[in-house]
């Protein structure tokens, strides 16, 4: 069982590039998270889903979007990449959404805008 | 403004050592608190977690001590071992909240052999 996969492990991007991140997560649950981890600053939530067809937004949405086709696939798009999203992206998912529930992460990508 | 304040951003201890990482809260509304351990390369990991109507928990090596009135939690790894090398993230949430988990800005832990 692989959990959550990300993709790619890393990437340089130039600024003004269009990029998606894909995440995908064979435990079946419900609920998807993108996350960014910028030092100093600890985990920082982008977008979430609660189940599929359904989005929302985190502390730091802009810049960003999400969706949510189906149960596994959760991919984070970066319409026109800027430097001060240079950051470390991370997918989560968590089996229903409700509060007070394990989150479980992916491996990460290393995401550098120049 | 971060919701959750913690520190130190890094620590060194000896093995066989004590390593205690703090965290403060200023919503009185949050309830759940875990602890979140990482590896390089890796992405963080439950640890242990605590509700606030306990004043602490204990698993193995590991012990969360709430303080309620203070708005203050706290890991203490006992015995610390170079494998406890990490980074460890404290977070807060609260129900009715749907999703929102608040990290803190993580603690770089070093445990010398």
């Amino acid at each position: 069982i692989a959990g959550i996969t990300q993709a790619p492990t890393s990437q340089i991007l130039a600024a003004g590039r269009r990029m998606t991140l894909r995440c995908t997560q064979d435990m079946r649950h419900n609920a998807m998270y993108w996350y960014r981890q910028d030092l100093g600053l600890g985990l920082r939530l982008i977008h979430y889903s609660n189940t599929a067809g359904t989005t929302g937004k985190g502390e730091v949405p802009d810049g960003y979007s999400v969706s949510r086709a189906n149960t596994d696939d959760f991919p984070l798009t970066l319409a026109s990449a800027v430097p001060s999203q240079t950051s470390v992206y991370f997918c989560a998912s968590s089996e229903s959404g409700t509060p007070n529930e394990k989150l479980f992460f992916g491996s990460g990508t290393q995401l550098s805008v120049l | 403004q971060q919701q959750v304040k913690q520190s130190p951003q890094s620590l060194i201890v000896q093995k066989g050592g004590i390593s205690i990482i703090n965290c403060a809260y200023e919503n009185t509304a949050f309830d759940y608190f875990p602890w979140y351990q990482q590896f390089p390369g890796k992405g963080p990991a439950l640890l242990i977690a605590i509700r606030p109507d306990v004043s602490e928990k204990k698993e193995g090596r590991f012990t969360i001590s709430f303080n309620k009135s203070a708005k203050q939690f706290s890991l203490h790894i006992m015995d610390s071992q170079p494998g406890d090398s990490a980074t460890y993230f404290c977070a807060a949430s609260l129900s009715g909240n749907f999703n929102k988990f608040y990290f803190g800005s993580g603690t770089k832990l070093n445990v010398k052999p």
